[in-house]
């Protein structure tokens, strides 16, 4: 079974701080993305990444940077958190050798920025 | 303007009854794939089932089935025989075949609970 893990379930933090959220896949995956999850706004990306030091920017990039160093792990740092960077983020990966390309998600990070 | 659209935001649905969550969709790209993913209280997201833009039949897998109408740009999730272990979120989500990294777009998703 594919498994996405997330450092923390709950994070609560103080606006101003840096945040680094951490995610590992064990599937050897290439592809592998962050969104945030707000309540009717469904899931919307922050960043994905392709391969190890690629990064593409996704829909809500703004305040947010990512760092992939290895192949099975993608981080999402938040350099200054803010009141409104409080929400659910939720870490996938996805491999294009197989079909259809199906992503697999981790259990997710609820942040609190206070 | 929104590439995926629920426009259920909660539901209710009698134990053993089916129920169809819809959704909606947008795109210029002849090839696209669609998918539903449950999204249970524990927060991880589990995915249900595919639909590719080409696929002549629709899709099933146990008792989750997909109403594809490709014309109405349409992609209805039905589950047959609702369990209690079936509340949860649902989204559906669109991949489109001309972008890089098998991005994924979703809809806002539906809040599905089951009564006893």
């Amino acid at each position: 079974d594919v498994k996405v893990t997330q450092s923390s379930r709950y994070l609560v933090k103080r606006t101003g701080e840096k945040v680094f959220l951490e995610c590992v896949q064990d599937m050897d995956h290439e592809n592998m993305f962050w969104y945030r999850q707000d309540p009717g706004l469904g899931l919307r990306l922050i960043y994905f990444s392709y391969d190890v030091k690629m990064k593409e920017k996704g829909d809500i990039p703004e305040g947010y940077s990512v760092s992939r160093e290895k192949k099975e792990r993608f981080s999402l740092i938040l350099e200054s958190a803010s009141t409104n960077q409080t929400s659910m983020y939720l870490c996938a990966s996805s491999t294009p050798g197989a079909f259809p390309y199906e992503q697999y998600f981790g259990p997710g990070t609820r942040l609190t920025v206070t | 303007a929104q590439k995926i659209t629920q426009t259920q935001p909660g539901m209710f649905v009698q134990e053993k009854e089916a129920v169809t969550l819809d959704c909606t969709y947008d795109t210029s790209d002849p090839s696209y794939g669609l998918f539903w993913y449950k999204q249970p209280s524990s927060g991880e997201m589990i995915f249900l089932i595919y639909q590719g833009s080409y696929d002549q039949q629709n899709a099933t897998e146990g008792r989750y089935s997909l109403n594809f109408q490709k014309a109405r740009k349409s992609a209805n999730l039905v589950i047959s025989a609702s369990q209690l272990g079936d509340s949860a979120m649902y989204f559906c989500a669109m991949r489109e075949n001309n972008n890089a990294g098998n991005m994924l777009t979703f809809g806002g998703g539906t809040r599905l609970m089951v009564k006893p």
